[in-house]
């Protein structure tokens, strides 16, 4: 089975400034990686993956993760937000040629002006 | 790609009665999910689909609930004598292959008088 910690409910920031979201999962077998981003009344959008190959991975709106095979994590960054990034954001994984995303509570993000 | 489907997006009921929800896939994904999201958590494995057999049923997945895909194109999940406990966002997610992301449709948010 999997589990996912995403370790801050909430992270305040001021525009502008860069943030770190922070993911930790537990796995007995390899696992993909995603992070999701929910706006308000909407459903999930995937920001990035990780399915293998390079561990640092880029994605959508200047987003980008690192898989840290050792420390069982994988920290979502972004060198510069934007108030329009305030939203919720889901670390997920599933086991390999599993048929499931397992979630973490989520991390709010709330962007100062 | 015209994303994934639900309706309806909001549903008020009284306790006791049955509801019905549709998700329309992206059309060439064979893969379909169902997810319940409850306020201040992320979404939870409900079922999953392949064409049309139910392959994984989640333990959430109580006798008053039951998931379809008749024809392998758009799935319906029923729940039966509703509870207070069934509130909750219903998402919808399908994908291609196991490695592919899932896309998530908007969700039905379910309310329970």
């Amino acid at each position: 089975a999997q589990s996912v910690t995403q370790l801050d409910s909430q992270v305040p920031v001021f525009e502008e400034a860069p943030v770190e979201l922070r993911c930790n999962y537990s796995s007995s077998v390899s696992v993909y990686l995603f992070w999701y981003v929910q706006y308000p009344n909407q459903g999930l959008q995937l920001l990035l993956k990780y399915l293998s190959g390079s561990t640092l991975v880029k994605g959508i709106n200047g987003f980008e993760a690192e898989f840290n095979k050792s420390q069982t994590s994988f920290h979502l960054r972004k060198p510069s937000v934007h108030i329009s990034d305030t939203a919720e954001y889901f670390c997920a994984v599933s086991a390999f040629y599993g048929n499931k995303l397992v979630f973490g509570a989520g991390t709010i993000l709330r962007v100062k002006s | 790609d015209t994303g994934v489907s639900q309706d309806p997006r909001h549903k008020i009921t009284k306790r006791g009665q049955n509801v019905t929800f549709r998700c329309d896939p992206i059309s060439e994904h064979n893969r379909l999910y169902w997810y319940r999201q409850t306020l201040g958590q992320g979404p939870e494995f409900l079922t999953y689909f392949q064409n049309e057999a139910q392959l994984e049923k989640s333990r959430l997945l109580s006798d008053r609930f039951s998931a379809e895909r008749p024809k392998g194109s758009f799935s319906t999940l029923e729940i039966q004598r509703t509870e207070q406990g069934d509130s909750a966002m219903y998402l919808c997610a399908s994908s291609l292959t196991v490695e592919e992301p899932q896309h998530f449709g908007d969700g039905t948010r379910l309310s329970i008088l």
